[in-house]
């Protein structure tokens, strides 16, 4: 079964610098691989969204890559603020079932 | 803008009860879904629906589980019988179009259930 991999460790970032977050997979591509915010004790908020034809899209600081063959998504927040720590979480939607598949997600602090 | 609002917040029920766990999806959209997230554990797909039935469900979503619309703005997922282990938050979520489509589900605000 598809199986899908975020940093379980927590990412300290420096305020302005950009944060990178890795989301692996194994097994076959999804039909499109999605980003999420989640805050504590909230509901995921849609991030960003990505083929898997796209090689990026962006969206004002935010920044994600989408490579089948290593089977990976990268997210980048440029001009890290304190605002935007959060956990984020990878999601694949699978064509096969018409699910989306999540990822544990990576906690994100962005220190002042 | 829009949103999602699920009722209640938090949920407290003794083992073995029925709980329905209520949510208002966005109104001008047709696919609903239940998620539930064990605390600091990953999210899990639940069921989706459409045009009022089942669309997708997962291994989780058990006879013990079902989904209801029992009018035109509320979605209602019932548990029958609860267990401990189905302590966890619970989301509704709901998109204009779903399945097949690079559509974006948005996402209530969640359902805490306690069983006790």
């Amino acid at each position: 079964s598809q199986k899908i991999e975020q940093n379980s460790e927590a990412l300290n970032i420096q305020e302005g610098k950009t944060a990178t977050l890795t989301c692996n997979y194994t097994n076959y591509s999804p039909a499109y691989l999605q980003w999420y915010r989640q805050d504590p004790g909230r509901g995921p908020v849609f991030l960003l969204l990505i083929r898997e034809n796209e090689k990026e899209k962006r969206k004002e600081r935010l920044k994600v890559t989408f490579d089948t063959t290593l089977k990976q998504s990268l997210f980048h927040i440029t001009a890290s603020q304190p605002a935007d720590s959060a956990t984020y979480l990878c999601a694949l939607f699978m064509d096969s079932n018409y699910q989306l598949i999540w990822g544990a997600g990576t906690k994100l602090i962005i220190k002042p | 803008e829009p949103e999602v609002t699920q009722t209640p917040s938090h949920q407290v029920t003794q083992m073995g009860q029925e709980v329905i766990l209520r949510c208002v999806p966005i109104s001008n959209h047709l696919y609903f879904y239940w998620y539930r997230q064990i605390l600091g554990q990953k999210v899990e797909f639940l069921v989706s629906f459409y045009n009022n039935e089942i669309s997708e469900k997962s291994e989780i979503f058990d006879d013990q589980f079902s989904v209801e619309r029992p009018d035109g703005s509320n979605f209602t997922l019932k548990i029958r019988s609860t267990k401990l282990e189905d302590s966890a938050m619970y989301f509704c979520a709901s998109s204009e179009w779903g399945r097949g489509g690079t559509d974006t589900q948005y996402f209530g605000p969640g359902t805490r259930l306690t069983v006790l």
